[in-house]
């Protein structure tokens, strides 16, 4: 079974930026798309972004996020990243990383909390 | 992209049967057989229990199902149990290639 393992959380400034990883325990998670999902502190998810297996023919972005954030992957780490810029306030939340067949594997997520 | 409403709250004594609705548009909901249910302890992390409105990963009760109709999915858990007791967010593709997720649905077991 596959597992999923999020890092690189942690307490940044607003403007600042951050990197998160997204890594898997087995290499066939290369054959799955990932999705980024957040939840801020007593609220809801909200799904983030995606990249597809390859991680060339179909990235997407929520809104919120579009311009800021950057999915990428590296299938011979078995790692997806996303790339946060310009954060917000808003933008404090758990950030969980989510693939396989039917996006049935999710990591434990890691915390980022923007703030001066 | 507004997110499909879901009730605030539903509840149950064990044994029982609820439902659980995911109101949703032509857009998000009723575009697609894209809906997936996903359910949430305390401080953990989500555990899907549907796919494409209707279908369970490997590993999941059959106490769990799901149906769609038009614009509105729902998710019934059958024989409500303790464990039961959780969060319930439905997730659906958009016409927009993004994802949404519902408001969420606290389920508690009586």
């Amino acid at each position: 079974e596959v597992q999923l393992v999020e890092s690189g959380g942690g307490l940044v400034q607003p403007g600042g930026s951050l990197r998160l990883s997204c890594t898997a325990s087995t290499f066939t998670f290369n054959n799955y798309w990932v999705h980024w999902v957040r939840q801020a502190p007593g609220k809801g998810l909200v799904w983030v972004s995606r990249i597809s297996s390859d991680g060339r023919s179909n990235l997407g972005y929520a809104d919120s996020v579009k311009g800021r954030f950057t999915i990428s992957r590296d299938n011979a780490r078995s790692t997806v990243y996303l790339q946060m810029n310009s954060l917000r306030a808003e933008d404090t939340a758990v950030y969980y990383c989510a693939g396989g067949p039917v996006n049935d594997y999710w990591g434990q997520g890691t915390l980022v909390t923007v703030s001066s | 992209q507004s997110a499909p409403t879901q009730p605030a709250s539903v509840s149950g004594s064990p044994g029982q049967s609820i439902t659980i609705s995911c109101s949703g548009t032509s857009s998000d909901v009723g575009a697609y057989k894209y809906v997936s249910w996903c359910q949430q302890h305390p401080g953990k992390a989500p555990k899907l229990m549907i796919y494409d409105v209707n279908n369970r990963p490997s590993g999941v009760s059959d106490r769990f199902s799901g149906s769609k109709s038009g614009s509105t999915a729902s998710l019934t858990i059958s024989g409500l149990q303790a464990e039961d007791e959780a969060d319930y967010f439905c997730f659906s593709y958009t016409t927009s290639d993004t994802y949404v997720f519902g408001t969420g649905t606290k389920v508690t077991v009586l």
